[in-house]
């Protein structure tokens, strides 16, 4: 199984900030690595799928990098609306797992 | 309106069954991969059991293989999990979620709102 280890787990940032939010794969998974983004009492949301690709209707300060076993996430200029936990999933491989999640706070 | 909706949980014992069904609308369900995702709450996402198109490929995580079975039917646009010898562990918000694109292995572009089993004594 692929496990896949997020860094880090909670971060507390100011608006405006840029948040980098690493994932690191336990062997290559290619590109088969997806984002997403879940607020409190929500389902989670597709940000970014196949490590870059951003997903229909999500704001363009969000953009994901990476292949490999090293991904990263980065909010650039972040709004209030982005604090929730966020989860990266491989599918290049069955089981399909997901991170342990980071949590973004505002300060 | 593309939206997934999942029912059929609730509170029973360890030993127990369940079925929980996902209905999907606003696109043709049978042109896509489906899932089951699960998530105790306040904690991580867990993939469960996955279905392409047709329901003749499928896919279990370890924790749940001879237990649970995926299946669905398309005619009307329905996707389930059957739930056996039900355990404490299993206790968790159930979420139906659409493959993007590939038939097993794919992001998941929609998620249901859940559905809660609890498995308690």
């Amino acid at each position: 199984e692929i496990v896949l280890t997020q860094s880090p787990d909670f971060r507390s940032v100011t608006p405006k900030e840029k948040v980098t939010i690493t994932c690191r794969a336990s062997q290559s998974i290619g590109s088969g690595l997806h984002w997403y983004q879940q607020k409190p009492d929500q389902s989670p949301k597709l940000l970014i799928k196949y490590a870059s690709q951003s997903f229909s209707g999500v704001p363009s300060r969000f953009s994901g990098s990476g292949s490999g076993t090293d991904f990263t996430l980065t909010i650039n200029g972040l709004e209030a609306e982005d604090a929730a936990t966020y989860y990266c999933h491989q599918s290049s491989f069955l089981p399909t797992t997901f991170g342990q999640g980071t949590k973004v706070e505002i300060k | 309106e593309v939206q997934l909706v999942e029912s059929g949980g609730t509170v029973l014992r360890p030993g127990g069954s369940l079925r929980l069904s996902c209905v999907g609308s606003g696109f043709n369900f049978d042109d896509y991969g489906m899932s089951w995702v699960r998530q105790v709450p306040g904690k991580g996402l867990e993939w469960v059991s996955g279905s392409n198109w047709e329901g003749v490929t499928t896919g279990y995580a370890d924790s749940v293989k001879g237990r649970f079975t995926i299946s669905r039917d398309n005619a009307k646009n329905s996707l389930y999990l059957q739930m056996n010898s039900l355990r404490a562990e299993d206790t968790a918000l159930y979420y139906c979620a659409r493959h993007a694109y590939y038939p097993l292995l794919d992001a998941f572009d929609i998620w249901g709102q859940g559905t809660m089993v609890t498995v308690s004594s």
